[in-house]
């Protein structure tokens, strides 16, 4: 019954490293979103993708990339991975932008920076 | 101003009591609303969605909105401490859903 699934729980990269966090689901979905969520400030979006190939930022996509090849991955690409994106990253998936009611989201990827 | 506003808690509540938890937002047009429910170390599940003003009832849980006041809230009945969890609040903008940040209730047996 697994749904939204990320590639990995738990992970600790040095400074200055490029960071791959992969999220895939098997719902067909048309939109995916990556966020993270830290202590006191909930979830915030980094970015989402409502198509292949497209993809819109959200309110922190700074440090951040994505990529989008195929409708059930979405990547999530830390370019030179700095301390303060130490944090739990969620990646997310939705039917439709009117189906907010149906998102799932994966387990996580609690990401270390050192 | 926050978008989304909740109170973070702690919340502690006996067993068996009504637990209350609330959320204001700050853009008028928008018109969808959700509930989350998030347990330690796990991703959040939607509990509760709601878009009309009133109250919406699912079990033991009630959602009620007020678009007027901008306001939206949880009501959990006959709390149990299977309900022990972060509770985060979650509004629909233009195209992105924007989330409180999350209130923490703890229910005592």
């Amino acid at each position: 019954d697994v749904k939204v699934t990320q590639s990995s729980r738990y992970l600790v990269k040095r400074t200055g490293e490029k960071v791959f966090l992969e999220c895939v689901q098997d719902m067909d979905h048309e939109n995916m979103f990556w966020y993270r969520q830290d202590p006191g400030l909930g979830l915030r979006l980094i970015y989402f993708s409502y198509d292949v190939k497209m993809k819109e930022k959200g309110d922190i996509p700074e440090g951040y990339s994505v990529s989008r090849e195929k409708k059930e991955r979405f990547s999530l690409i830390l370019e030179s991975a700095s301390t303060n994106q130490t944090s739990m990253y969620l990646c997310a998936s939705i039917p439709g932008l009117a189906y907010y009611n149906e998102q799932f989201f994966g387990p996580g990827t609690r990401l270390t920076v050192l | 101003q926050k978008e989304v506003e909740q109170n973070s808690g702690p919340l502690s509540v006996p067993e068996g009591a009504i637990a209350s938890l609330n959320c204001t937002y700050s853009d008028r047009v928008s018109q969808s609303f959700f509930w989350y429910r998030q347990y330690s170390g796990k991703s959040p599940e939607l509990i509760m969605s709601i878009y009309s003003n009133g109250d919406k009832e699912d079990g033991r849980f009630t959602a009620q909105l007020n678009k007027a006041s901008q306001y939206v809230s949880l009501l959990i009945r006959d709390s149990q401490p299977s309900d022990s969890a972060t509770y985060l609040c979650a509004v629909k903008g233009a195209q992105k859903l924007v989330f409180g940040q999350g209130t923490r209730l703890t229910i005592n047996p």
